[in-house]
């Protein structure tokens, strides 16, 4: 049973550039979070998808945008990337609409780590 | 900003000692889960703990849960060179967002 798989794992882009991060979640699970962790901080969460929808949002701008597909796998879009974008981009999935007791428990997968230069 | 946070920042000890890391947190929660870090790589589903529990033990952890003190600790017993990681205090609402603290970075020597 495969868990929660990212893609790319690493990936070095251009200020200004946009960038595709990419999550298949663990098999049997519906839905998805994203989180940024800068270096030596605790993950942010970023959103949260669900039945192709974002369902919650945290502290994050615009240029930070998403998407869920049919299979449940996921895309982080960043847009204008700035210096600041550097980090670990973790996707975690867990099963069960958000509100749902099942639903707290979270698998994540190894994480992109971002390098803007 | 960071829900959670934890201390020490670091702790240092060798193998068979014990390991203690407390967590405390600002708001009301659904429950408070624990994860394990390894040189940056992808999060490790610890244990989670209930609103409306005070202890949980799995294998050499032990969780406790002290909702009107907003705190949470979690004690690893003999510990090993493999528990070398950083360990991050979680707490989620019921919707399943999770706010983190920024870690405890435990180094466990032979």
């Amino acid at each position: 049973d495969a868990g929660v798989t990212q893609s790319p794992t690493h990936l070095i882009k251009t200020r200004g550039q946009q960038v595709t991060l990419r999550c298949s979640p663990k098999s049997g699970h519906d839905t998805v979070s994203w989180y940024q962790q800068a270096l030596g901080q605790g993950p942010q969460f970023i959103f949260q998808y669900y039945e192709e929808e974002e369902r919650q949002r945290g502290n994050f701008p615009d240029r930070f945008s998403g998407h869920q597909f049919p299979n449940y796998s996921s895309e982080l879009n960043v847009n204008a990337l700035l210096l600041g974008d550097s980090a670990l981009y973790l996707c975690a999935s867990s099963f069960g609409a958000p509100g749902k007791a099942g639903h707290w428990l979270a698998f994540f997968g190894q994480g992109t780590r971002l390098t803007v230069v | 900003s960071q829900q959670g946070e934890e201390d020490p920042q670091a702790l240092s000890i060798q193998e068979g000692e014990n390991a203690t890391m407390n967590c405390s947190y600002k708001t009301s929660i659904n429950n408070l889960q624990w994860y394990r870090q390894n040189s940056g790589r992808g999060l490790v589903h610890l244990i989670l703990i209930r609103s409306n529990e005070r202890e949980k033990h799995s294998g050499r952890l032990r969780v406790t849960l002290d909702t009107s003190k907003k705190s949470s600790s979690l004690l690893i017993t003999a510990s090993r060179a493999a528990d070398t990681a950083s360990y991050f205090c979680a707490t989620a609402d019921s919707w399943g967002k999770l706010q983190f603290g920024a870690g405890t970075q435990v180094v466990v020597t032979p």
